[in-house]
């Protein structure tokens, strides 16, 4: 059974530019997490997703950064622009709404890069 | 207040060793579950061990296994016959539903160095 899967791994941008990240969960998940891990802050929740809908979002930073999850099996973070200060590794994780609810799974990360 | 706290920035014992890894943590809630995570230098992050608080066994899986306390409020990670694999970043956490959202919170880790 195929995991989170994250891309781009990698993304080196220029300051004001947009970018997009772009996660898919656990086929039957129904919950989609993205976090932000820096050395200074740690690991930070962004925005958390249930059945599509956003629950939590008061992890994102600013307006520059959005997020969407248009299906169960497709959701999107977009920075724009983005600043020097975005750099970091950026994980998206899902857990299933029955079951272990509690567990999340977690990507392979996209390590951000702004220049 | 919700937080993990991993008091040992960083370990470092031989192959074959066996090596704990502390974490203590601080909540209200009842219902809750904890975990370690490991994240190698890839950075992946992978679920080692999951523990529901209601339950007294600790849990295992394989050469890992916990000890919790849950009146002391402690989670330590216990890795038995050491690899070099095991070479990482271990992150303590636990989770709740808050007001139906999920919450996990995280501690700031400890780096662990398996030497040959």
């Amino acid at each position: 059974d195929a995991g989170v899967i994250q891309s781009p791994r990698h993304e080196v941008t220029e300051m004001g530019q947009e970018v997009t990240l772009r996660c898919k969960p656990i086929s039957g998940h129904n919950s989609l997490f993205w976090y932000r891990q820096t050395m200074m802050r740690g690991l930070e929740l962004l925005i958390y997703f249930n059945n599509n809908v956003p629950i939590d979002d008061s992890g994102m930073p600013e307006d520059r950064f959005s997020a969407k999850m248009p299906n169960a099996s497709f959701s999107t973070l977009k920075i724009q622009p983005s600043e020097p200060r975005d750099s970091a590794v950026y994980f998206c994780a899902s857990s299933p709404t029955s079951g272990r609810w509690e567990t999340q799974y977690f990507g392979p990360g996209t390590r951000l890069l702004v220049l | 207040a919700q937080t993990v706290t991993q008091s040992q920035p960083e370990m470092s014992v031989q192959e074959a060793e066996t090596v704990t890894l502390s974490c203590t943590y601080d909540t209200s809630e009842n219902n809750y579950y904890l975990f370690w995570y490991k994240q190698p230098p890839s950075r992946q992050m992978i679920l080692v061990i999951r523990q529901e608080a209601y339950k007294q066994q600790n849990a295992t899986e394989n050469r890992f296994s916990v000890n919790f306390q849950k009146a002391a409020k402690s989670f330590s990670l216990k890795i038995s016959d050491s690899q070099l694999g095991d070479t990482a970043m271990y992150f303590c956490a636990f989770t709740f539903l808050f007001q139906g959202a999920q919450k996990l919170v995280f501690g700031q880790g400890t780096r662990l160095t398996i030497n040959p």
